[in-house]
């Protein structure tokens, strides 16, 4: 079955720190997708990126990173110069396409950054 | 504008009054899927719909109908609400290789 471990339950940082929320998977298919999707305060689901099974560029967004590394099966997302605004709820999930696109989620990692 | 219209946002109501929870995207997205969020356990789905009058359990659908009746709509139904489904609930549609775009969330108190 397919799985996604989000180890980091919480962390807190102080305003222009960097940080990695870290990301592991578990799956048998080949192809796959991986999302990362934030959740502010206000509780909607905000997407940040989709990378595929075949993709292990890292790609880089503003302040917003990710590293793809199939290799160990991870998808760490990394906020640099972190700012209050960023405080959330981040969830990485993997998606099933034989279940109607279906998306497994982590346990979602709560960021709290102070000024 | 591309959106998933979720109704009502927050709703409580008592043990066993059934209620349905609307959902409607303006995509024309074949999929179409519920979840139920929950403190440390992320978001887990409940039904899917893959489209049309095809409809389907995901990993928690005890306790739950759906009908995709048309392609933009997939109301979420609960015959007999019970308190162990309060919970915070989440239309999602997406197409074949698109990220899934998510409704703004309904919020259900069970007492």
């Amino acid at each position: 079955a397919q799985k996604v471990t989000q180890a980091q339950t919480e962390i807190s940082v102080v305003e222009k720190e960097d940080v990695t929320l870290d990301c592991v998977y578990e799956t048998r298919d080949t192809t796959y997708y991986l999302f990362w999707y934030k959740q502010p305060p206000s509780g909607e689901l905000v997407f940040l990126i989709r990378r595929n099974s075949f993709d292990e560029q890292n790609e880089i967004s503003g302040r917003y990173s990710w590293n793809f590394q199939k290799s160990t099966s991870s998808f760490n997302f990394t906020i640099t110069a972190s700012q209050v605004v960023d405080s959330a709820v981040y969830f990485c999930a993997l998606s099933e396409l034989e279940y109607g696109n279906k998306l497994v989620f982590g346990a979602g990692t709560i960021l709290r950054v102070k000024s | 504008e591309a959106q998933v219209t979720q109704n009502p946002r927050y709703l409580i109501t008592v043990t066993g009054k059934k209620l349905t929870v609307t959902c409607s995207q303006n995509m024309n997205h074949e999929y179409m899927s519920w979840y139920r969020q929950d403190p440390g356990l992320g978001l887990r789905q409940i039904y899917y719909s893959m489209n049309v009058e095809v409809t389907d359990k995901g990993d928690v659908p005890e306790g739950y109908k759906v009908s995709r009746k048309e392609k933009r709509n997939f109301p979420l139904i609960l015959e007999s609400p019970s308190p162990n489904q309060t919970s915070l609930y989440f239309c999602a549609s997406s197409g074949e290789y698109t990220e899934a775009f998510f409704g703004q969330g309904t919020r259900l108190t069970v007492v």
